[in-house]
């Protein structure tokens, strides 16, 4: 089974500030890597999904990158509705253990 | 608009069973893959299992293999979890979600709690 990674655990930002969130595979996972938002009793919601691929409503100042076994989600200028805690996962497969970001 | 509503959910002693239930609407189920995902009270979300659209090939996480079981009828709309031989750590909400890329929609989940 391919664990994935995520760091930091915690990131403490401003509004207007950029996050770059970061997942590494344990094995190579090509392209196909989503990234989530989960915001206190709610849903997981898809906001990335193989690697770069924005899903429907993702605002565009959130961006994916990456292959193989690393990858970075980025929101740029940060907005008081980004902050929550960012899951990684492989297509129909684990999630990492979350990156919390969280208003400075 | 696409919906998915799961139920089954219930208060079970270790060692028991559960068979959950996801209907779902307005989207074409028999092209989708679908999966199930659990998320323990403060944990983040765990996947669990995998049904092609067809209902073969099926996969499962390590921690349920063996005594989970997912199974789908496209007729009815409709995929499950059977799960047996339950302990106190398959606690959790269990959610269905679609498979397109990404896991989406999920619908809001049944709560699953193991304890004597």
């Amino acid at each position: 089974e391919i664990v994935l990674t995520q760091s930091p655990a915690t990131l403490s930002l401003s509004p207007g500030e950029r996050a770059t969130l970061s997942c590494r595979a344990s094995q190579t996972v090509g392209i196909y890597l989503a990234w989530y938002q989960q915001k206190p009793g709610q849903i997981p919601r898809l906001l990335i999904y193989d690697t770069s691929s924005r899903a429907t409503g993702t605002p565009a100042r959130f961006s994916g990158s990456g292959s193989g076994t690393d990858f970075t989600l980025t929101i740029d200028s940060l907005e008081p509705e980004d902050f929550g805690v960012y899951y990684c996962q492989q297509r129909s497969r684990a999630f990492g253990q979350g990156t919390r970001v969280e208003i400075k | 608009e696409a919906q998915l509503v799961e139920s089954g959910g219930a208060l079970v002693q270790p060692g028991g069973s559960l068979r959950l239930s996801c209907v779902v609407s307005g989207f074409p189920f028999s092209i989708n893959a679908m999966n199930w995902v659990r998320q323990a009270p403060g944990k983040g979300p765990e996947w669990i299992a995998n049904i092609h659209r067809t209902g073969s090939p099926t996969y499962y996480a390590d921690s349920v293999r063996g005594r989970f079981t997912v199974s789908r009828d496209n007729a009815k709309n409709t995929v499950y979890l059977q799960l047996n031989d339950l302990r106190p750590e398959d606690t959790a909400l269990y959610s269905c979600a679609r498979d397109g890329g990404g896991l989406d929609p999920w619908g809001q989940g049944t709560m699953v709690t193991v304890s004597s």
